[in-house]
């Protein structure tokens, strides 16, 4: 099992451009999540998608959308980049049965908007 | 609002120790958890309260109070690889979503 994975890895982008984070799971989650981390700062939710077929706005939700393609795969979307929006992006997921709560996250991608 | 309190910074010798801290105001509530991780790595999952008292998971314990909106993780055995950031964090709704405080680094030294 891969877990959770996220392509790119690195980004850099200029203000204004556009592009799409990928994230897959392959443990049949139920749950996915996109947060960002900046310095100094806990993880912040942007968006998230407690199953298939539905998404929600997280804390941070300004500037971004997302699409749950399929039960496997969330990708969040910055339509206009902002130099704001720099920061590592992390995607989890999590179960969604039993008691544990636990989110298992990728190995992030660090976005920089010049 | 939701947020949570932790330290930002704790130091301990190897073979130690450490409590790190965490209070919290939310308006729901299901449970705490804590997260390890490591310079330039993603969070990992180290531990789950959703009820008040002790969950022990080797060297590694937490610890919530409900009525005091309160929950400690406590690392005994200080080993070098222990050196890294703790989130506390909290549940608030019923679709597991969480909410996370800033992060306390551990600093372990010789």
């Amino acid at each position: 099992n891969a877990g959770v994975t996220q392509t790119p890895k690195f980004q850099v982008l200029k203000t204004g451009q556009s592009m799409t984070l990928q994230c897959a799971q392959d443990m049949n989650h139920n749950s996915m999540y996109w947060y960002r981390q900046d310095p100094g700062m806990g993880l912040r939710l942007i968006y998230y998608s407690a199953s298939e077929g539905t998404t929600d706005k997280g804390e941070v939700p300004n500037g971004y959308n997302v699409s749950r393609l399929n039960k496997r795969e969330f990708s969040l979307r910055l339509e206009s980049a902002a130099p704001s929006q720099t920061s590592v992006y992390f995607c989890a997921s999590r179960s969604g049965k039993g008691a544990l709560n636990e989110q298992f996250f990728g190995p992030g991608t660090r976005l920089t908007v010049l | 609002g939701q947020s949570l309190e932790q330290p930002s910074e704790v130091t301990a010798v190897e073979g130690a120790i450490v409590q790190i801290n965490c209070t919290y105001q939310t308006s729901g509530f299901y449970g705490l958890s804590w997260y390890q991780q490591h310079d330039g790595g993603a969070p990992t999952f180290l531990s789950y309260n959703a009820l008040d008292g002790l969950e022990e998971t080797g060297r590694f314990s937490s610890f919530l109070s409900r009525s005091d909106s309160y929950g400690y993780l406590l690392l005994q055995e200080l080993q070098m690889k222990d050196s890294a950031s703790y989130f506390c964090a909290v549940r608030g709704g019923s679709q597991g979503n969480l909410i996370f405080g800033k992060g306390t680094k551990l600093s372990v030294k010789p």
